[in-house]
């Protein structure tokens, strides 16, 4: 089974509509990190979450950490085409080195 | 500032053939990793490089080895290639000894097919 799991595995809304991307692991957490990744190209670093309750923004796009539940979402507001993407969370689950692993992604679509 | 870079671009080769693919790290990062990417499919972690020994490794076969040098770039090498070999390889870099305070920074990844 997948130690990460992203919810919908796609998505397609109307622009100016918000949404919202789930990511859950099996195991304990150390570090979450969202990336955007437009198809056959590399990974573009969103945001990181650390601590139980973090809550991070960069631009209209928001991510938060529940710790306890072991999950995160990341929350679009006001959605653009530029948002179109797949769009991933990684994970720590070991401590000591980095060991980043990956869900399988959500992909995003967004109509004009 | 240079990010992530990654050569070549794409690649084909034939099953059986051995091939190398080479990453420098985004300035001020020590620690490498790489990453195979099968489409339709989130990124498999392969290996993790630091201080030129691998530090951590996935669940990949012997056929994956790698490298990194003094100045820390890397190199991986793919040997005795088979059809499922075909995929995007991504390098990522990273601070600290790769600790989980610093996120991983990619590059645009190297499309290898396998025909």
């Amino acid at each position: 089974s997948q130690e990460l799991e992203q919810s919908p595995q796609s998505l397609i809304v109307q622009e100016g509509k918000n949404l919202t991307i789930n990511c859950t692991s099996s195991k304990t957490l150390y570090g979450l990190y969202w990336y955007k990744q437009k198809y056959g190209e590399g990974l573009i670093f969103l945001m990181m979450l650390q601590k139980g309750g973090e809550e991070k923004s960069h631009e209209k796009i928001t991510a938060k950490l529940d710790e306890k539940k072991q999950q995160s979402s990341l929350h679009i507001t006001a959605s653009q085409p530029s948002h179109a993407g797949i769009y991933l969370c990684g994970a720590g689950h070991s401590g000591g080195y980095q060991k980043v692993t990956f869900g399988t992604g959500t992909k995003l679509q967004v109509i004009p | 500032d240079a990010g992530v870079t990654q050569s070549p671009t794409h690649l084909i080769k034939t099953r059986g053939q051995q091939v190398t693919l080479r990453c420098s790290p985004k300035s001020g990062h020590d620690t490498v990793s790489w990453y195979q990417q099968a489409l339709g499919q989130g990124p498999q972690f392969i290996f993790q490089y630091y201080e030129e020994e691998e530090r951590q490794r996935g669940n990949f076969p012997d056929r994956f080895s790698g490298h990194q040098f003094p100045n820390y770039s890397s190199e991986l090498n793919v040997n005795a290639l088979l059809l499922g070999d075909s995929a995007l390889y991504l390098c990522a870099s990273s601070q600290r000894g790769g600790s989980y305070n610093s996120p991983l920074h990619f590059g645009n990844g190297t499309r290898l097919t396998v025909t």
